[in-house]
């Protein structure tokens, strides 16, 4: 069974505040990971697509890492702001699939002002 | 940006009842998925879809459910016969390839089953 694990399940910070989470994936047959933020009534964004063991992305304060052979990845958020609360959720993209993803359960975060 | 389109993005509907969900996928991928979060658990896939047939389902995706693309537009999800269990959010997603390229997610439509 394919099982993608997400951690903490919530967090809660100061705004200003630099926040990490954690993504385990399994480490065989790996294709690609997919980082999405989600926010309540709206649809999951997508922030990476990330498929080489090493690879690190960024778009604007938000960052993230991979490492295909032990199956994590990391995201970052430097300095955080009330805007990035909401549920960023990864999923696996693996090679024996046609296309579907499976996800974690997700980390809320929740920055306060 | 191009969007995946949902609707309705409410349903509300009576305990074996059939519902019938509508999306409208970006129009040049070729790849059209559904996936389901109950509340307070995982977004799970139901099925994928391509060139007019089912690619891949889950075992959620039993006898209840069906899919289809009716014209070249619309992908729809159909439920027919609802138990209290199928309330949840349904997602329709999209992409480009089987590789995942140009993945995009509706914003839902919320099945709310009494």
């Amino acid at each position: 069974i394919l099982n993608v694990e997400q951690s903490p399940q919530s967090l809660h910070v100061q705004e200003g505040d630099s926040t990490n989470f954690t993504c385990s994936f399994p480490s065989s047959n790996f294709y690609a990971l997919h980082w999405y933020r989600w926010e309540t009534a709206k649809s999951p964004e997508a922030l990476f697509v990330m498929t080489l063991n090493g690879d690190e992305k960024k778009k604007g304060r938000i960052s993230a890492t991979l490492n295909t052979k032990e199956g994590y990845s990391y995201l970052y958020i430097k300095g955080s702001q009330p805007e990035d609360s909401a549920t960023y959720l990864c999923a696996f993209f693996w090679g024996g699939s046609q296309g579907n993803l499976i996800f974690g359960k997700g980390t809320k975060l929740s920055v306060k002002p | 940006e191009p969007e995946v389109t949902q609707t309705p993005s409410h349903q509300v509907t009576q305990m074996g009842q059939e519902v019938i969900l509508h999306c409208v996928p970006i129009s040049n991928h070729l790849y059209f998925y559904w996936y389901r979060q109950i509340l307070g658990q995982k977004v799970e896939f139901l099925v994928s879809f391509y060139n007019n047939e089912i690619s891949e389902k889950s075992e959620i995706f039993d006898d209840q459910f069906s899919v289809e693309r009716p014209d070249g537009s619309n992908f729809t999800l159909k439920i027919r016969s609802t138990k209290l269990e199928d309330s949840a959010m349904y997602f329709c997603a999209s992409s480009e390839d089987s590789l995942g390229q140009g993945y995009t997610f509706g914003s839902g439509t919320r099945l709310t089953v009494v």
